[in-house]
């Protein structure tokens, strides 16, 4: 296993466009979770699913922001009309199950230019 | 709402010293409590775990303690060396579905 994986790596987009990244997690990792991270700050939670069920997003993910995870395997971030001030590390982590250790992505890098 | 702080933003020291970083949390009805670490531009590398009935989890140099009570961990890394600088995270989880995080201390060991 080699742990969850994130593509692209590196994402620079014109403001306006849609863009989709995708996370594949730890295989048997029922729970799947988003973060965003902004330029010297911890990464902010937006959104997870357990299986493929999603069961809390936060207030920052705007009505331009959607989150899949069909059949409960990887999980697709789309957003939509992108902002200059979207523009972030967009990091996927994965655990097996409630309480346990969490493991992230290498991140997407996003630059609405 | 949970907030996490750490202190200090900012680390340098010569290799070899021996170092405690400190992360702080407004409530104290957490779940768990965990350490990563980050390089730049990079994701986050899970260090440690304490589950709020331990006090301590150790993996090689690194010890980490959790005071749930005083709402306090430290991350103690001994005998430090270069390939250690990167940015510390903590992060505790407090109604089982997401993390909350510091901003984290940026950590420079000098040869």
């Amino acid at each position: 296993d080699t742990g969850v994986s994130q593509n692209p790596r590196h994402k620079i987009t014109k403001r306006g466009q849609n863009v989709t990244f995708r996370c594949d997690p730890i295989s048997e990792h029922n729970r799947l979770y988003w973060y965003r991270q902004t330029l010297g700050q911890g990464p902010e939670f937006l959104t997870y699913f357990q299986n493929e069920a999603q069961l809390e997003k936060s207030r920052l993910l705007s009505d331009r922001f959607s989150a899949e995870r069909p059949k409960g395997s990887f999980s697709t971030l789309e957003i939509q009309r992108t902002e200059q001030g979207d523009s972030a590390m967009y990091l996927c982590a994965s655990s097996l199950r409630i309480l346990t250790e969490a493991f992230f992505g290498q991140g997407t890098r996003l630059t609405v230019v | 709402k949970q907030e996490v702080t750490q202190i200090p933003a900012a680390l340098s020291v010569p290799e070899g010293e021996n170092l405690v970083l400190n992360c702080s949390f407004t409530d104290s009805a957490i779940y768990n409590l965990q350490w990563f670490r980050q390089d730049p531009g990079k994701g986050l590398t899970s260090l440690l775990l304490i589950q709020s009935s331990q006090r301590e989890q150790t993996s090689g140099r690194l010890n980490a303690s959790l005071d749930k009570s005083s709402g306090r961990s430290t991350l103690y890394i001994a005998a430090s060396q270069p390939g250690d600088s990167a940015t510390y995270l903590c992060a505790v989880e407090t109604s089982g579905s997401r993390l909350t995080f510091g901003e984290g201390t940026q950590l420079t060991v000098n040869p």
